[in-house]
């Protein structure tokens, strides 16, 4: 299975922009990348995902290389909702939904 | 109701217990998976159902026992559990698509064995 490799944590500063490392050195052809975040208490919740484009859409933009071994999650103004765990998670042709979650980033806001 | 709804949300049962979670998906979803999180964990994938089939069992002791009816509805039967199986135990579903199937997950249901 590739693998992702995230940061463990992350500080931000409400209603500033938010990047969101992940490296995927592994990544083949037909991998996409999903991005799923976990607030306190709740279970995750989808973001965005993407395979070769830049993505985006009403919670973030998804930012690929070019040679697609990393990906950055932007947050364009961070909110305090926005205080979560947050996964990168490689899925690939014919797993259909079967993600294999990591440690992921958790992100704090600070006001 | 929407989404994907897990009932209990809290649930405390001795090791002699017999209880079972379930999971009720409004989606029209077609798969359906349980997975399980422990303190400081990720979460790990326990069980697939895809079109009410089981298609992947991770290694699961048997004292987990899943089932599914039919493909809006999800158990997940417990007995005999032990203290270390005290956990989140969240459900998803999703439209099976090959490499960009989302999934949508309930809120969980948080176990206490004691």
């Amino acid at each position: 299975d590739a693998k992702t490799t995230q940061p463990n944590s992350m500080e931000s500063n409400e209603e500033e922009p938010v990047h969101l490392p992940c490296n995927h050195s592994t990544i083949s052809g037909t991998d996409y990348i999903h991005w799923y975040r976990q607030l306190p208490s709740q279970g995750p919740e989808y973001v965005i995902h993407g395979l070769t484009s830049n993505v985006n859409n009403r919670m973030a933009s998804l930012a690929i290389a070019e040679d697609r071994k990393s990906s950055t999650l932007i947050l364009h103004r961070a909110t305090l909702r926005d205080a979560a765990v947050y996964y990168c998670i490689l899925t690939w042709y014919n797993q259909g939904g079967k993600l294999i979650f990591g440690q992921g980033t958790e992100l704090s806001v600070k006001p | 109701e929407t989404g994907v709804t897990q009932t209990p949300r809290h649930l405390v049962m001795g090791m002699t217990n017999k209880k079972s979670l379930k999971c009720e998906q409004h989606l029209g979803h077609n798969a359906m998976y349980w997975y399980k999180q422990s303190a400081k964990k990720p979460l790990e994938l326990m069980f697939v159902y895809s079109l009410e089939e089981r298609v992947e069992n991770n290694s699961v002791p048997s004292r987990f026992s899943p089932e599914c009816p039919n493909s809006s509805h999800l158990f997940l039967h417990l007995h005999t559990l032990q203290p270390e199986d005290s956990a989140l135990y969240l459900c998803a579903s999703s439209q099976e698509d090959a490499g960009e199937s989302v999934l949508t997950f309930g809120a969980g249901s948080r176990l206490t064995v004691l």
